[in-house]
């Protein structure tokens, strides 16, 4: 079993529609988590960071972290056709190695 | 503010060749770097890290090897390409993961034919 778990998708819906986007992880002792952009052909950039259980806010993304089920969740409100992108959630423990565990990334297509 | 050079962008290479692909860190001193390796419709696999000069370690044995022969310099290199060496190759690195988590850079992408 992988650390982290993600749906490849891919997972296409039209422009304006709320996206959710989803990880399961099995370790108990990541305590930080991330979500990724990444567009084609480029890197992956930060786009939310959380720490523990709870929610985050960032315009029209939100965050949210569920400890006691280990799964965690990226929202869209009002997707527009530029967040087309694959999104990589992530997962790190708060140890000495500062090694992130990445999931396989989702294909998220916004159809204008 | 911190900003991570990786070069060349794109790269085409007959099998059997040597390779060296550089990462370079500014803004910043004694960050840990990173080499991942992304495979068409693949996630992220995660080649090798180093948390200081001449410390690398690594993750998957295969026919590539690191080094860091300054604080801000990552390389990756092969002595002799293999057709299962193509993919898209990301140097990050990272400070304070907690606070910032990595910082990729634009990628190399590896063809070998």
């Amino acid at each position: 079993q992988k650390e982290v778990e993600q749906d490849p998708g891919p997972l296409s819906v039209p422009e304006g529609a709320i996206v959710s986007l989803n990880c399961t992880y099995s370790n108990s002792a990541f305590q930080y988590f991330m979500w990724y952009r990444q567009y084609s052909r480029k890197g992956p950039e930060l786009l939310m960071y959380t720490y523990s259980s709870g929610n985050k806010e960032d315009g029209r993304f939100t965050a949210q972290v569920d400890k006691s089920s280990k799964y965690i969740s990226l929202f869209i409100r009002d997707s527009q056709p530029s967040d087309s992108a694959t999104y990589l959630c992530a997962a790190w423990d708060g140890g000495a190695t500062n090694k992130l565990i990445f999931g396989t990334g989702t294909l998220l297509a916004v159809q204008p | 503010s911190q900003t991570i050079h990786q070069w060349p962008a794109t790269l085409v290479q007959p099998v059997g060749s040597p390779l060296s692909l550089e990462c370079t860190v500014e803004g910043t001193s004694n960050p840990n770097l990173y080499w991942y390796r992304q495979a068409a419709g693949r996630g992220l696999q995660l080649l090798f890290y180093s948390v200081g000069i001449g410390q690398i370690s690594s993750e998957v044995p295969q026919n590539l090897s690191a080094s860091r022969p300054q604080d801000r310099q990552f390389i990756l290199s092969s002595k002799k390409l293999l057709l299962s060496d193509s993919g898209f190759y990301l140097c990050a690195w990272a400070g304070t993961v907690a606070n910032y988590g990595y910082t990729f850079g634009s990628g190399t992408r590896l063809t070998v034919v």
